[in-house]
């Protein structure tokens, strides 16, 4: 119940591309999903996150797609560039109690130039 | 510097001998988290540390594992009788816990590496 699916475990993509990063949980009490972005030699960093209160999140070219009733969210990265090229991370926990996150594999991601 | 402070960076050790790394948190952050990242793998969690709460060890994998938070400051995960399987990175994160999860500051991480 507390297991977060990721997938796919690496994605490689041309610039300008458009990455998408899926992500699966099962249990319904989670209410906070971010999404961390871990470049080599460093720690995960935020990048974005969302309540399921609302279905869609942007922040400048990242988007999170959320679907409530599939359990399910994904991150798009649009008009992708070689700095992308990171391991995502998703997460999610149940926030409003401030439980603890629970991260899903990663995803590996290449940018092309 | 502001940020999530880990020591020692690199520490390479002999199989069996015990190793202790320290954190030291952002100033204010009542939530602490150790999780462990092997080469090329996620992120699996060890221990949470929640303000004033019980601390949250579900995560540890063996009772060589332990881990120790002084009030709302620095923390220390002590690996006892060290085994090659423990080679990794082990990386804190803090988080300022106001009644929710926030947004989680990762250190670089400590690597450790077991001869």
């Amino acid at each position: 119940q507390q297991q977060v699916k990721q997938s796919p475990q690496s994605l490689i993509v041309q610039k300008g591309g458009i990455p998408i990063i899926n992500c699966a949980y099962e249990n319904t009490a989670f209410d906070y999903f971010p999404w961390y972005q871990q470049f080599p030699g460093k720690g995960p960093a935020l990048l974005i996150a969302i309540r399921p209160d609302v279905s869609e999140k942007k922040e400048g070219r990242f988007t999170i797609s959320f679907n409530k009733s599939a359990k399910q969210f994904s991150l798009h990265i649009m008009d992708s560039q070689p700095g992308d090229s990171a391991t995502y991370f998703c997460a999610a926990s149940m926030g409003t109690s401030g439980s603890r996150l629970t991260f899903g594999e990663g995803t590996q991601l290449t940018v092309n130039p | 510097g502001a940020g999530v402070s880990q020591s020692p960076s690199n520490k390479v050790t002999e199989k069996g001998k015990d190793v202790e790394l320290r954190c030291d948190p952002i100033s204010g952050h009542t939530a602490l988290y150790w999780y462990r990242q092997r080469l090329g793998q996620g992120l699996e969690f060890l221990i949470y540390f929640q303000g004033n709460s019980a601390p949250d060890k579900s995560g540890l994998p063996s009772d060589r594992f332990s881990a120790e938070r002084t009030g709302e400051s620095v923390s220390t995960l002590t690996i006892q009788r060290t085994q090659q399987e423990d080679s990794a990175v082990y990386l804190c994160a803090s988080s300022f816990l106001q009644g929710a999860t926030g947004e989680l500051f990762f250190g670089e991480g400590s690597r450790l590496t077991v001869l």
